[in-house]
């Protein structure tokens, strides 16, 4: 059973559009991430989340926006698509508690801005 | 911030051969770290989890080396197998930031010669 799910999982969109990015996480776990991967970058963190209620900046913020309204869920959101955000999109989700790193990633979301 | 590297970014063995990829970091209070494998179209699947107190872990088919030292991470691909040929990145964490925060490699794209 996927504990990490993300939607929509293709998803294309025209330059200056609004895109929403959407995860949900049944693992009960407070952090909650998202990353895009481009070939010859491997995985970089976009923004990240503590709990409910909380975003943080992570290395490539600029363009997007994040949302935790609930443990569960953690949505991404391109209020004007460009088309170097095409990209694939991870989300993920760990356990703060145990602080060992380990995350536990969805399927990916393959985004495409025309 | 941490900074990881990752080599080779292509690396092409023949079934039976072993197959070396490495990762140099850089924070020398990392203590986690994370070797993931991406078969194509796919999520990440975490394939091994090292702490720095443990210096050679073993796995089905592959071993992790972990030299504090020289801050070098490496995966050993004992005798490769089709089962193998995937992407594989390793991923770093630094304890104490209560956010499981990683820093990944770039990737390293693995198959088999036919």
């Amino acid at each position: 059973e996927a504990a990490v799910t993300q939607s929509p999982r293709n998803k294309v969109a025209v330059t200056g559009g609004k895109v929403t990015l959407s995860c949900n996480q049944t693992n009960n776990h407070n952090n909650m991430y998202w990353y895009r991967q481009d070939t010859g970058h491997g995985l970089r963190l976009i923004h990240y989340s503590y709990g409910a209620g909380s975003t943080e900046k992570g290395d490539i913020p600029d363009g997007y926006k994040a949302s935790r309204p609930s443990q569960e869920n953690f949505s991404l959101i391109l209020e004007l698509a460009t088309p170097s955000q095409t990209s694939v999109y991870f989300c993920a989700s760990g356990d703060a508690g145990h602080n060992t790193g380990q995350l536990y990633f969805g399927e990916g979301s393959k985004l495409t801005v025309l | 911030g941490e900074q990881v590297e990752q080599r080779p970014p292509h690396l092409s063995v023949r079934e039976g051969d072993s197959a070396f990829i490495t990762c140099t970091y850089t924070d020398p209070n990392s203590y986690y770290f994370f070797w993931y494998k991406q078969e194509p179209g796919a999520s990440l699947q975490l394939l091994m989890k090292v702490f720095s107190s443990t210096e050679i872990n073993e796995g089905q088919g592959f071993t992790v080396l972990l030299n504090k030292k020289d801050k070098r991470l490496s995966l050993n691909l004992t005798a490769a197998h089709p089962g193998d040929s995937a992407a594989y990145f390793c991923a770093v964490s630094v304890p104490g930031t209560g956010s499981n925060r990683l820093t990944f490699g770039k990737g390293t794209k693995f198959s088999l010669i036919p």
